[in-house]
């Protein structure tokens, strides 16, 4: 039974448009939140996270946005480049993140096309 | 220099054979995280430590097991490999002194294949 689920395998989008990745949770212990970005032949690599307590967090071109109510995250990366093309993991943690335990879902593979 | 270093990054075995996959870390992060990872699926937790004296099972122990000898290193081992274990392979670190959340360092990975 998947905690976290990314329902998206693949998603395309042309460069200088929006990316929007989602992903939903079905525990409501859960109250922070983390996206992983993964290349080819690498290890996943933080790319931003949100705590429960917000509904948004920034980080130059990326923006994640919390909807507690709809257990529903979602990661936009705005203007897309070719270079974020590779595979997103979303995972979530409890204890605001103090636990150190994180359950991760399936990915999304994203292709941004030049 | 990479911060979590896995060894070795390929590996191929036979069924039966005991196999172990090492983890070193220069961040000083107390906490270190074995996970695999199969085509299509996300990263699966296999076992966890948050220091030197606490082992923890993760979510597909079974077949596995692990040693954090230090600090520094966590070694994931493979009794008797078998084929559905063929996978790729992560370690990880966080610092849970760190304020704000558990945020994890993955090293670059180990790719076994157990024919």
């Amino acid at each position: 039974d998947q905690q976290v689920k990314q329902n998206s395998p693949s998603l395309s989008v042309q460069e200088g448009r929006i990316s929007i990745l989602n992903c939903d949770y079905t525990n409501s212990m859960f109250d922070y939140f983390l996206w992983y970005k993964k290349y080819p032949a690498e290890g996943p690599t933080f790319l931003i996270s949100i705590s429960s307590i917000k509904d948004k967090n920034e980080d130059g071109r990326f923006t994640v946005f919390l909807n507690k109510s709809a257990k529903h995250l979602s990661l936009h990366i705005v203007p897309s480049q070719p270079g974020d093309s590779a595979v997103y993991f979303c995972a979530a943690g409890e204890g605001g993140g103090s636990q150190g335990n994180l359950i991760f879902g399936k990915g999304t593979k994203l292709s941004v096309k030049p | 220099d990479a911060d979590v270093t896995q060894t070795p990054r390929n590996r191929i075995t036979k069924t039966g054979k005991r196999i172990m996959l090492e983890c070193s870390q220069t961040k000083g992060h107390d906490r270190m995280y074995w996970y695999r990872q199969d085509p299509g699926l996300g990263l699966q937790l296999i076992y966890y430590s948050f220091d030197v004296k606490d082992i923890n099972k993760g979510e597909i122990s079974d077949g596995y097991s692990v040693s954090r000898q230090a600090q520094a290193k966590f070694s994931l081992s493979l009794e008797s490999a078998i084929p559905n274990q063929t996978a790729l392979y992560f370690c990880a670190t966080s610092d849970s002194t760190l304020t704000g959340g558990n945020e994890q360092f993955f090293g670059p990975g180990t790719r076994l294949t157990v024919l």
